[in-house]
């Protein structure tokens, strides 16, 4: 199994830039988390989709960030326009049905926006 | 409001010695317990669980406790070795979760070990 596969690894942008950030689930899992990890911050959860529908958007900082999950095998983290705040690693997250609240990471994509 | 207090927030143990990271959850679900471990420019993945149906679970080296009363968890690493040099993460479920299967995260707790 490859695992979550998140691209790009490592993105650099100037503010104002729209940043798409991808999610390949593990085949078969139908939990997607969207987080973004900071030093201040720590973990922080963005989004989470259940069967490619999402359940609960609370973290969502602001409408400059958007997630679609138009399938089953792929997720998109959009945001736009980009500030120097939105610097982070940005993890994603696959949980299969039967392994209750069981989270497999991504590498993640570090994300400097100048 | 729902959270999960870690500490230490740092942790240097020499190699061979006990590293012991504690969690105290608040307003949480009451059903499942884990520790993820986070090596530097790599995502976390799970260490160890625990449910409340039982007071300690054992892994290898790793070993977790469980105190309902204190409302409390924790991670014992026995025998630390500088391959444990990682950051460390509990977790719970948020209270009323039912189906959402989200975890609310302990801020870390970054462990050297030293040679």
């Amino acid at each position: 199994d490859a695992g979550v596969i998140q691209s790009p690894r490592h993105e650099v942008t100037e503010m104002g830039q729209e940043v798409t950030l991808r999610c390949k689930p593990i085949s078969g899992h139908n939990s997607l988390f969207w987080y973004r990890q900071t030093m201040m911050r720590g973990l922080e959860l963005l989004i989470y989709f259940n069967n490619n529908v999402p359940i609960d958007d609370s973290g969502m900082p602001e409408d400059r960030f958007s997630a679609k999950m138009p399938n089953a095998s792929f997720s998109t983290l959009k945001i736009q326009p980009s500030e120097p705040r939105d610097s982070a690693v940005y993890f994603c997250a696959s949980s299969p049905r039967d392994r209750g609240a069981t989270q497999y990471f991504g590498p993640g994509t570090r994300l400097l926006v100048l | 409001q729902q959270q999960v207090k870690q500490s230490p927030q740092s942790l240097i143990v020499q190699k061979g010695g006990i590293s012991i990271i504690n969690c105290a959850y608040e307003n949480t679900a009451f059903d499942y317990f884990p520790w993820y471990q986070q090596f530097p420019g790599k995502g976390p993945a799970l260490l160890i669980a625990i449910r409340p149906d039982v007071s300690e679970k054992k892994e290898g080296r790793f070993t977790i406790s469980f105190n309902k009363s204190a409302k409390q968890f924790s991670l014992h690493i026995m025998d630390s070795q500088p391959g444990d040099s990682a950051t460390y993460f509990c977790a719970a479920p948020p209270k009323g979760a039912g189906n959402n299967r989200k975890l609310i995260w302990g801020l870390g707790t970054s462990l050297a070990v030293n040679p």
